[in-house]
């Protein structure tokens, strides 16, 4: 089992660019989680999907921020633009959607904006 | 709104001692309580998961406990190592149908010293 792969590790750009990160959950997995890390407000949820289906974005702070889940093996994380205040380590997780089953988390991406 | 608080933010004890980590949720109307731990530069691994019907999982050394009308969740570390250091997180999870959503705690960072 590969666990849930996410690209870059790291990521440096500049204000006012396009960031995209990428996420491959686990074969088998039907929900999927995007979440967001930094020292100031903890571990936050952004968005999850089930089935591919976005079910719940209210933690997404911004229009700036969208996600997609094109298909089960494969899920996108933009934000257009960017600002030095979104940097942070974003985390992809994924989960079988049965009720009693732990979230598996990649090992984030860490991103700098200047 | 559910609220997660652990306390303390951090602990260091000698390698050897056994001890005990807290976590403590506002609402008590949850779906489960799971506990992670978080390497440095890594994502979160899960530790233990309790359902909201259970009151306590062992695995290994670990053992965590769940009091829902209190709102208290405990994690015990048996004859603590230096590998035990790191970031321990709790999650709950609330009970609404449907929602895999997970509020997350600050996190406990524990160090073993030698």
């Amino acid at each position: 089992d590969a666990g849930v792969i996410q690209s870059p590790r790291h990521e440096v750009t500049e204000m006012g660019q396009e960031v995209t990160l990428r996420c491959k959950p686990i074969s088998g997995h039907n929900s999927l989680f995007w979440y967001r890390q930094t020292m100031m407000r903890g571990l936050e949820l952004l968005i999850y999907f089930n089935n591919n289906v976005p079910i719940d974005d209210s933690g997404m702070p911004e229009d700036r921020f969208s996600a997609k889940m094109p298909n089960a093996s494969f899920s996108t994380l933009k934000i257009q633009p960017s600002e030095p205040r979104d940097s942070a380590v974003y985390f992809c997780a994924s989960s079988p959607r049965q009720g009693n089953q732990p979230q598996h988390f990649g090992d984030g991406t860490r991103l700098s904006i200047l | 709104k559910q609220e997660v608080t652990q306390i303390p933010a951090a602990l260091s004890v000698p390698e050897g001692e056994n001890l005990v980590l807290n976590c403590s949720f506002t609402d008590s109307a949850i779906y489960n309580l799971q506990w992670f731990r978080q390497d440095p530069g890594k994502g979160l691994t899960s530790l233990l998961l309790i359902q909201s019907s259970q009151r306590e999982q062992t695995s290994g050394r670990l053992n965590a406990s769940l009091d829902k009308s209190s709102g208290r969740s405990t994690l015990y570390i048996a004859a603590s190592q230096p590998g035990d250091s790191a970031t321990y997180l709790c999650a709950v999870k609330i009970s609404n149908f449907g929602n895999e959503k997970l509020t997350f705690g600050t996190g406990t960072r524990l160090t073993i010293i030698p």
